[in-house]
């Protein structure tokens, strides 16, 4: 079993609606979560990074935490069909050792006007 | 100014021959890392440099794999003798790194394929 699962889809949506994208972890000692937006033929780029549990909200983007589910989502408000995209969780520990973030295979998401 | 640089962008190469991936990272970054990401996995960890530390290796998946970073900045990954499951596309990042949450900035890799 992987440190971090996530469905990697795609997901197919049509323009407007809500989308939930989600990931679980086997590691309790994970602090930092953190998403990333890869789109075709380029590099992630951060979208949002919490620490701990908690809400995040930026813009139409929500950053959701529940670790004593080992369970983070990332939630689109209005979608739109610029979002499509590859979707990556990524968390690190917060002590010991060197930052190194493990990361999710990724979930396809395809925003359909 | 200027992102993660990676060059080249595609790669197209021989199995049994030697490759060269060369990453210029955000000037001031002292942490600089490079995974690999074949189709429909995840971004798997090779190698991670921190400042004048020992870089940790913990995620290079055979001695035909190696990486140098020199004078703190550029650093090159080399691959001997590639292999045609070596094929994959391989990203470069670095960040400030000596905060947890400094984020990592991605170059748009390099494309290779081994035939």
């Amino acid at each position: 079993q992987k440190e971090v699962e996530q469905d990697p889809g795609p997901l197919s949506v049509p323009e407007g609606a809500i989308v939930s994208l989600n990931c679980t972890y086997s590691n309790s000692a994970f602090q930092y979560f953190m998403w990333y937006r890869q789109y075709s033929r380029k590099g992630p780029e951060l979208l949002m990074y919490t620490y701990s549990s908690g809400n995040k909200e930026d813009g139409r983007f929500t950053a959701q935490v529940d670790k004593s589910s080992k369970y983070i989502s990332l939630f689109i408000r209005d979608s739109q069909p610029s979002d499509s995209a590859t979707y990556l969780c990524a968390m690190t520990l917060t002590s010991g050792g060197s930052y190194i973030p493990t990361f999710g295979r990724g979930t396809s998401l395809i925003v359909h006007p | 100014g200027a992102g993660v640089s990676q060059s080249p962008s595609n790669k197209v190469t021989e199995k049994g021959k030697d490759v060269e991936l060369r990453c210029d990272p955000i000037s001031g970054h002292t942490a600089l890392y490079w995974y690999r990401q074949s189709l429909g996995q995840g971004l798997e960890f090779l190698i991670y440099f921190q400042g004048n530390s020992a870089p940790d290796k913990s995620g290079l998946p055979s001695d035909r794999f190696s990486a140098e970073r020199t004078g703190g900045s550029v650093s090159t990954l080399t691959i001997q003798r590639t292999q045609q499951e070596d094929s994959a596309v391989y990203l470069c990042a670095s960040s400030l790194g000596e905060l947890r949450n400094s984020p990592l900035h991605f170059g748009n890799g390099t494309r290779l394929t081994v035939t």
